[in-house]
């Protein structure tokens, strides 16, 4: 079982639509990263969180220690954020290095 | 304030030659990450370097592959005699010297994507 899982694997939204994602995670963290990956293309940091809730624009990360888990939203989703989104953490055990899930394929239609 | 540079960004090898890959950190920061996504997987560690030294290169298959940082100039990963199960895109990530206090940051480049014909 993969120490990192997100959900779902692929996801296909209409424009406009609320978008969530959502990770678990069976390890003791010291840090939480939320990664888009497009096709073909780099991978940007949306966020990096280890508590509590941060916001970007349209994009809303949030946190919960005790539970293992994190969510990313999106608001008012536009075709622009077709992408695959990546969970990662970096491990207590593990110096700083990222773990990651295997991502989450959005796909926004308009 | 230029990102993280990789390149080569494609890379074409046939099998038995070498590959080099190289990055080159944001400006200032003096730690790199190796990160390896194969096709249809998701990333996976390699190797963390700082300048001359290696922190850790638990990922990193035993043979064939080697990564450095030296003093000056990009840090390089390198992989000998490729194979067609090398064929993936390698991504470097740089981040702060950790007594910045900005522990945990990292900062991701366009990738190599290599190809082994």
């Amino acid at each position: 079982k993969n120490e990192v899982e997100q959900s779902p694997q692929n996801l296909t939204a209409q424009e406009g639509e609320f978008i969530t994602i959502n990770c678990s995670y069976s390890v003791g963290i010291s840090a939480l990263h939320w990664l888009q990956q497009h096709p073909g293309g780099g991978i940007v940091s949306l966020f990096m969180l280890s508590s509590g809730k941060k916001k970007h624009g349209r994009l809303i990360a949030t946190i919960n220690i005790q539970e293992k888990h994190s969510s990313l939203h999106i608001t008012a989703s536009h075709p622009r954020d077709s992408a695959v989104y990546i969970c990662a953490v970096v491990k207590e055990t593990s110096g700083s290095r990222l773990t990651f899930g295997e991502g989450t394929q959005l796909t926004v239609n308009p | 304030n230029a990102g993280v540079m990789q390149n080569p960004r494609h890379l074409v090898r046939r099998r038995g030659q070498e590959a080099r890959l190289r990055c080159s950190p944001m400006k200032g920061h003096s730690h790199v990450y190796w990160y390896r996504q194969l096709p249809e997987e998701g990333l996976k560690f390699m190797v963390y370097l700082q300048k001359e030294n290696i922190i850790d290169e638990s990922g990193m298959p035993k043979e064939r592959f080697s990564a450095e940082f030296p003093k000056e100039g990009p840090s390089i990963l390198r992989i000998q005699q490729v194979v067609r199960g090398d064929s993936a895109a390698y991504f470097c990530a740089s981040s702060p010297n950790p007594i910045t206090g900005r522990l945990y940051e990292q900062y991701f480049g366009p990738g190599t994507r290599l190809t082994v014909t």
